[in-house]
């Protein structure tokens, strides 16, 4: 969905070095998600937000850390990257009032190294 | 622990033919279950949803079965086409004051329609 944009789209990176995610979208929700594919696993929730001041840890958020810049602006960050972090991570927002209907961005495939 | 379990991991179907997923939840609290669909590359996008207070949704030729008493539901994708090789998830979710729509999802469906 062109309205929830995540960059990079593929990065490549080493053990230990620092890596930022971000997404941001313009479908004005107030929710957003971070979540992260593996193969067999489906998707697993890392963090999400209900607004600027809400951040809540997922299933999975160990090694991870969030920041909510603004309603339309939701960062991922691996502080210290290790090899079992490769994945296709996502970014999801919803309405969160009247749909249940979450939108997703294209996906962000880390390789850590 | 996996609250959603999804089968099977791939399959294969004719042009024509029937493709059915099936998934398991266990959490009662559970009362909102999506079927997302994704390309590769591309994010999951939502396909059809069901609410348990009814036990089939149609839509084209995607259709839900739900049954509560099992904890169980499913997809069936009639008259498959080669467009509709994709990957398909489960996922479940309690309501939207409760939960705030945190959704579960099973392990994906990887279908593949041969013309």
């Amino acid at each position: 969905d062109a309205d929830v944009t995540q960059t990079p789209r593929n990065r490549i990176t080493k053990t230990g070095k620092r890596i930022m995610l971000e997404c941001s979208q313009t479908k004005g929700h107030d929710r957003m998600y971070w979540y992260r594919q593996d193969p067999g696993l489906g998707l697993q929730l890392i963090y999400y937000s209900f607004d600027v001041k809400d951040i809540n840890k997922g299933e999975i958020s160990d090694g991870y850390s969030v920041s909510r810049q603004a309603q339309a602006k939701f960062s991922l960050s691996l502080e210290s990257a290790i090899p079992n972090q490769t994945a296709l991570y996502f970014c999801a927002t919803s309405d969160g009032h009247r749909s249940d209907t979450q939108y997703f961005g294209p996906g962000t495939r880390l390789t850590v190294l | 622990q996996q609250q959603v379990k999804q089968s099977p991991q791939s399959l294969i179907v004719q042009k024509g033919g029937i493709s059915i997923i099936n998934c398991a939840y266990e959490n009662t609290a559970f009362d909102y279950f999506p079927w997302y669909q994704q390309f590769p590359g591309k994010g999951p996008a939502l396909l059809i949803a069901i609410r348990p207070d009814v036990s089939e949704k149609k839509e084209g030729r995607f259709t839900i079965s739900f049954n509560k008493s099992a904890k169980q539901f499913s997809l069936h994708i009639m008259d498959s086409q080669p467009g509709d090789s994709a990957t398909y998830f489960c996922a479940a979710s309690g309501s939207l004051r409760a939960a705030g729509n945190k959704l579960t999802f099973g392990g994906g469906t990887r279908v593949l329609v041969k013309p």
